[in-house]
Parts: structure tokens; sequence; C-alpha cells
């Protein structure tokens, strides 16, 4: 069936640093694929998704690029705040369906 | 304002005992959903619905109801019979049969088993 892998954290990074955090995928076909933050005590938000082939997704800083050729969604942020602490989900739709396969989530803790 | 409402956001339960969780939304989707998340396991699809008055299993439906009654109303029950309750329940809504829609989620209930 269909997953999601994505690194586990907590990554920890100093404010203004470069942020990654990788996502790779195992699915049939050509799924949607999508990041979600979730702050603390609350529900997830759609930060930003991609639903084809190299396209690139982008919202708030943040970009990740859908790579066919090696399955992965990475997330990317020139220059991470105080404010991005979160969890970060990377997750996946197959076509025709609007079920969501999400990975583990992973902590982003960023220090001023 | 559209969104998601679920109530209540902190829930206790006694052993033994069933317990319904509320979703509602007031945006017009068609397709709701019931994820469960446990920490370090990220979400996992509990039950879901594309239309009203029908329900698909998810990945961990046992010990779990639902109904669909109504467009804008997906309530979760938490039965006797699922081992292991204790955990955060988020309920999300979205278009049907549509891979790259969004998918709008409410802020979520934790349920303790006391």
């Amino acid at each position: 069936g269909d997953s999601v892998t994505q690194m586990e954290g907590p990554v920890t990074l100093s404010e203004e640093a470069f942020l990654t955090i990788n996502c790779t995928y195992t699915a049939t076909g050509y799924p949607s694929l999508f990041w979600y933050v979730q702050y603390p005590g609350e529900g997830l938000q759609l930060l930003l998704k991609a639903t084809k082939a190299d396209d690139k997704g982008s919202n708030k800083g943040f970009e990740a690029t859908y790579r066919k050729e090696t399955t992965s969604f990475h997330l990317e942020k020139g220059s991470v705040q105080v404010s991005d602490s979160a969890v970060y989900f990377c997750a996946l739709s197959p076509p025709g369906y609007s079920t969501l396969t999400f990975g583990k989530g992973t902590m982003l803790l960023v220090s001023p | 304002d559209g969104g998601i409402t679920q109530s209540p956001k902190y829930l206790f339960r006694k052993e033994g005992q069933n317990v319904t969780l509320s979703c509602e939304q007031n945006l017009n989707h068609d397709a709701m959903y019931w994820y469960r998340q446990d920490p370090g396991q990220g979400l996992r699809l509990i039950y879901y619905s594309q239309i009203v008055n029908d329900f698909q299993k998810g990945d961990i439906a046992e010990g779990y109801s639902v109904s669909r009654e109504k467009k804008e109303s997906f309530p979760l029950t938490v039965t006797s019979a699922q081992k292991n309750p204790t955990a955060f329940y988020l309920c999300a809504s979205s278009i049907r049969g549509r891979s790259n829609t969004e998918a709008f989620f409410g802020q979520g209930t934790r349920l303790t088993v006391v």
C-alpha cells in the first residue's frame, strides 16, 4: 500500500538557519503530495502542495518540489523563524481519491 | 466563518464506556474523515465518508463506529471494544473524489481513559 517516510525529529535550528525536512513516498501512479503543519494543541493546516511531477509548491517562504524520479518531496526554507516551530507532516493522496496517507511527522524547534 | 468544529476539546472516559466525539462543518464539503494521532505515529485514518448515509473503514476502524445522517455532521463513537483509546482525534473535510484537494481540519479532541 501507499506509504510516506519522513525524517525523524526533533530538528533543532537557530533563527535564520536553513531548513530541510526529507520526505519520500511509495505509491502507484501519480499521487498528489502535501505538507501540513501542526502548531501545539491544534489541528493541521495545509502548508503547500504539488499535484504532478516537477511541480513546486510554495507558501510563507517554504518550498517543496515533486520529484518523481526519486519519489521525494523535501521541504525547504531559506531562513527559519521562531514562529516556524511546529510539527510538519508530509502526506499523499492517490489519484482520484481524497483520503490522505501521512508520514509520522517531524518536530521543528527554532531558538532565537 | 467557514470551518470545522470539534467538541469537546478534552474528554475523559472510564473503562468500558462508549463516548461520542462531535464533528460539524459548514464548508459544504461532501467528504469527511476521522484520524487518530498518537505521539510519533503520525495520523492514521479511522473512517471516512464521501456522501451522506455512506461511510468506509479506514486503516484502524476496529473499536470505532460512525454515522453520517447529515452532510454537516460526522460523529465518531469510541466503543468499549477499542483497547487503547487514549489519543488525539482529528476530524477533517474536503471536496469529494479529488486527490489534489486541501483537507480542512478541526482543532481536535483529546480523549483520555481514566
